[in-house]
C-alpha cells in the first residue's frame, strides 16, 4: 500500500468548514483513498472512499486530485464532535487485508 | 448497517486471570476480522488477523498462545487474553470485513489489568 502524508494536527471553527489534507504521491492505478476517524476512546469509524472521482456521503466529501497524488476530505460544517483524528489510508480494492494506520490528523474543532 | 459490537466495552482484572472479549458483525457476515490494539496516544497496531473457521495469522511479536483468537463463526470471534499482566492494560479494539472490502470497527474495549 502507498505511504500517505497527513499534518499533524490542524484546528476549525464550529460552522465552518473543515478541510484536511493528505498527501500520496506513490500511489498505484489500483488504489483507493480511504477516510477513518477515531474519537477519542471508540473506535475507528469509515467516513469515505474513492479511486479518482469526487465523492460525497452524508459525512463528508472527498476530493481526489487529477494526477490522484493528493487528497481533500472536507466536513462541511465542522461541529464539536468532529473532533478527532482523521487516517487516510491508501490501498487496493477490493481487499480482506489489514489496515495500516499512521499518525494521521488531530483535528480540533472549537467554539 | 454495517455495525460492529464488542462485549465488553470495558474490564478490570486481576494479574494472572484470563479475559475474554467478544467481537460480533451485527448485520453482515465477515469471513475476515481483525484484532487491533491500541496503548495511549499511539495509532492502532494490528494483532492479528481471524478467518473464520481457520486459525489466526498473528502479527510479528504478538504471542499467539497469550491472545487466543477464535472466530467460529461468520458473525463472531474472539480475543481471550490468557495469564493478563499490568502491561496488557490497553484499548482491543476489532474490525469486520463487509462485502470483502470496507472495514468497519467495534467501539472498543478498555482492558485494565491490576
Amino acid at each position: 500500500d502507498a505511504k500517505t502524508t497527513q499534518p499533524t494536527s490542524m484546528d476549525c471553527a464550529e460552522g465552518r468548514a473543515a478541510n484536511l489534507p493528505c498527501n500520496h504521491s506513490t500511489i498505484s492505478g489500483n488504489e483507493y483513498v480511504y477516510w477513518y476517524r477515531q474519537i477519542h476512546s471508540q473506535g475507528p469509524q469509515y467516513i469515505i472512499h474513492g479511486l479518482k472521482n469526487n465523492e460525497t456521503n452524508e459525512m463528508a466529501s472527498l476530493i481526489i486530485t487529477e494526477d490522484r497524488k493528493s487528497s481533500t476530505l472536507i466536513l462541511p460544517h465542522a461541529t464539536l464532535r468532529d473532533t478527532a483524528v482523521y487516517y487516510c489510508i491508501v490501498r487496493v480494492s477490493p481487499n480482506t487485508d489489514k489496515l495500516i494506520f499512521g499518525t494521521g490528523t488531530r483535528l480540533q474543532v472549537f467554539p | 448497517g454495517a455495525v460492529v459490537s464488542q462485549h465488553p466495552s470495558w474490564v478490570i482484572c486481576k494479574s494472572g486471570t484470563s479475559v475474554k472479549i467478544e467481537c460480533r458483525s451485527l448485520d453482515f457476515q465477515a469471513t475476515t476480522m481483525f484484532w487491533y490494539r491500541q496503548f495511549p496516544k499511539q495509532s492502532l497496531m494490528l494483532m492479528a488477523t481471524s478467518n473464520e473457521g481457520s486459525k489466526a495469522t498473528y502479527e510479528q511479536g504478538v504471542e499467539k498462545d497469550k491472545f487466543l483468537i477464535n472466530h467460529a463463526s461468520l458473525t463472531l470471534s474472539t480475543l481471550t487474553v490468557t495469564s493478563a499482566h499490568p502491561e496488557d492494560s490497553s484499548f482491543y479494539i476489532c474490525s469486520a470485513v463487509h462485502s470483502g472490502d470496507t472495514q468497519y470497527f467495534g467501539p472498543g474495549t478498555r482492558l485494565t489489568v491490576l
